[in-house]
Parts: C-alpha cells; sequence; structure tokens
C-alpha cells in the first residue's frame, strides 16, 4: 500500500483480555518498529524487526507483549492478560533499509488501545 | 542510559520565530530527527541531521551540535497550522524519543 496501515484503530478491551494489533507496513520496507505512545507523551521504543528477525525487543514492558513478523512483512504485536497500564497509542513505523540512518521512519497512524 | 529533554510545551504568535531546543545523552548516535506530530495523528517526519551544522528546508531549519549534544528546530512565519507536538529522536540504530514540545501558536 502507499502507507503503513494499522489496524484496528480503536480496540477497547477488557482487563485480562488478550488483544492482537496488526500493522501492515510500506511494501518492500525491510525494518519494521513498534512503539507506545502514552498520552502527552513522546512514543517509547518496544521492538524492532529486520526482515523477520527480531533484533531488539528490549522495550516490551512485560512478558505479556509479544510481536511477530513471521513472513518479514505484515507484524503482530499481541498483548496478554491486557492491563489498564497498557492503555496508549501504538504506533507502528517502517523504513526502506536496515539502519534508520538510511532513511527517515514512515509511520502509521496507531492503534489506540483503551483497557477498562 | 538515554535521556532526551526538551521543553513540555511553547507558545507564539502568528507570523513569529520560534525555536525548539533539544539535549541528548544516549550511548550511541547516528543522527538526531525531529518529527511533528498532530493530535490523534502519526508523527511525520520533518529533518534529520548527522553532520553538525544548520539544515535548512522552507520555514523549518534544524541545527546539530554532537560535541554539546544539542540541536534545536527554528519555525519561522509561524501559522496556526503548525500547533502540534514537535518530537525529537535520537538515532541509536533504534529511535529514541523525547517527550515532545507541544507548541500552540496564537493569532
Amino acid at each position: 500500500g502507499a502507507g503503513v496501515s494499522q489496524s484496528p484503530r480503536y480496540k477497547v478491551a477488557k482487563r485480562g483480555q488478550d488483544v492482537a494489533l496488526r500493522c501492515d507496513p510500506i511494501s518492500g520496507h525491510v525494518s519494521l518498529f513498534w512503539y507506545q505512545q502514552a498520552l502527552g507523551q513522546g512514543p517509547e521504543f518496544l521492538t524492532y524487526f529486520q526482515n523477520e528477525a527480531q533484533l531488539d525487543k528490549s522495550g516490551l514492558p512485560s512478558d505479556r507483549f509479544f510481536a511477530e513478523r513471521p513472513e518479514g512483512s505484515v507484524s503482530t504485536l499481541k498483548i496478554q492478560r491486557t492491563q489498564q497500564e497498557d492503555s496508549a497509542v501504538y504506533l507502528c513505523a517502517s523504513l526502506k533499509l536496515a539502519g534508520a540512518e538510511t532513511g527517515e521512519l514512515f509511520f502509521g497512524e496507531g492503534s489506540r488501545l483503551t483497557v477498562l | 542510559g538515554q535521556n532526551i529533554d526538551q521543553p513540555t510545551e511553547m507558545t507564539a504568535t502568528e507570523g513569529a520565530i520560534v525555536q525548539i531546543n533539544c539535549t541528548y545523552q544516549t550511548s550511541g548516535f547516528n543522527g538526531l530527527f525531529w518529527y511533528q506530530q498532530h493530535a490523534g495523528e502519526a508523527p511525520t517526519f520533518l529533518s534529520y541531521n548527522v553532520l553538525d551544522g544548520l539544515e535548512e528546508k522552507g520555514r523549518f531549519s534544524s541545527f546539530l551540535s554532537r560535541s554539546k549534544g544539542y540541536s534545536y528546530l527554528l519555525l519561522k512565519e509561524l501559522q496556526m497550522k503548525d500547533s502540534a507536538s514537535y518530537l525529537c529522536a535520537v538515532d541509536t540504530d533504534k529511535l529514541i524519543f523525547g517527550t515532545g514540545t507541544r507548541l500552540q501558536v496564537f493569532p
């Protein structure tokens, strides 16, 4: 597609429910990033893929968070047993080549998760 | 550790000039990005500085001093549509963002 596409745009979950957020990056983009953005804050790094390889997952806040990109294109961020503090916008971004210094990140519009 | 500081909020008048500062201390540095983010929307790319100095792009300019760990974004001839959050982000093979500066432009 023309840009990074994320779905769902809005998700309301009950505490304890599992959620899955999808990211469809720009076709051909090698690198894919997930960020978490709380209200009024900057995006916080969660994890990074280069093709299908998850090279860095140091930002995932707990083992309830899991991300995958099995075929090196679409990625899914899964949150198990959601908690209220998981409420945030989850941003996906893709980059044409490996290494951010080779170009700009293109962000999706995000998935806004609200945990009740 | 990683530390990126920028002011939380700024206000300015339409037609004026505003400078948004960013200081950083990070382990690793490839370059520095500035992004604009309107409320409820995705961040959009403004600039990327690798070398020291000023990069000018229309009404927006960005400056970098690697030795001082300092950057600024300069916005000239402010327009109402420039009201947004401005995010400073350091490229350390992954982007580390500051908390963002919320700019409000008044008529």
